[in-house]
């Protein structure tokens, strides 16, 4: 079956950096972008952008232009998210999910468990 | 970017009742609505996309109506397992957006 299995939870400092990776398993990395979203109590989920994981190609939402970083490693079918200069903003849980897409629809049928980031000093 | 505006924020309703959340989209997009459902400390579930296709595996009490710009969510005959938090989604354009989603709790 379909899964993604994301990274563990990271407690990081202010200024610094992270990657979480997303793990994909039971289909065709290359045939579905992946997603990235973020959770927070304020805020609630918010789109961070996609990559796909054919050609590397990304899009992303203007809020995380500069913030967030999207890449993929075709050999072992993991997407990866590279957060940087991180504020407390920045604690949430983000999420990986497998992209399909019905027409213009875009529709996120799989999704990670969640990676838990904390930003403290 | 296309504004989600979700309603009610939250809902108590009883086991064997139906309740409904509607959701109402900045903009036409042309019946390009998601549905997810969330559960405390997990991830979020597809449930309904297209506006009214319901996702494989999820029950017939569970449906999705809607065009243009208003949307809504039905569950019919509630059951234990429905009380979690449900999002609607941009499925139209990027950046995709969310609601700010409607808890629904046993009343």
């Amino acid at each position: 079956q379909v899964q993604l299995q994301q990274s563990g939870a990271e407690l990081a400092k202010p200024g610094s950096s992270v990657k979480i990776s997303c793990k994909a398993s039971g289909y065709t990395f290359t045939s579905y972008y992946i997603s990235w979203i973020k959770q927070t109590t304020g805020q609630g989920l918010e789109y961070i952008g996609y990559i796909n994981t054919g050609s590397g190609g990304t899009n992303y939402n203007e809020k995380f232009k500069g913030k967030a970083t999207l890449t993929v490693d075709k050999s072992s079918s993991t997407a990866f998210m590279q957060l940087s200069s991180l504020t407390p903003d920045d604690s949430a849980v983000y999420y990986c999910a497998r992209d399909v897409y019905y027409g213009l629809l875009g529709v996120m049928d799989a999704w990670g468990q969640g990676a838990s980031v904390t930003v403290s000093s | 970017d296309i504004q989600m505006t979700q309603s009610p924020t939250s809902l108590a309703a009883s086991v064997g009742e139906s309740v409904t959340i509607t959701c109402l989209a900045s903009e036409d997009i042309y019946g390009s609505l998601v549905w997810y459902q969330q559960k405390p400390g997990k991830s979020p579930q597809l449930l309904i996309y297209g506006a009214t296709i319901l996702e494989d595996g999820i029950p017939s009490r569970f449906s999705g109506s809607g065009s243009d710009t208003q949307y809504s969510l039905k569950i019919n005959s509630l059951q234990p397992e429905d009380f979690a938090s449900y999002y609607c989604q941009n499925g139209l354009s990027t950046p995709r957006t969310f609601g700010g989603g409607t808890k629904l709790e046993l009343k």
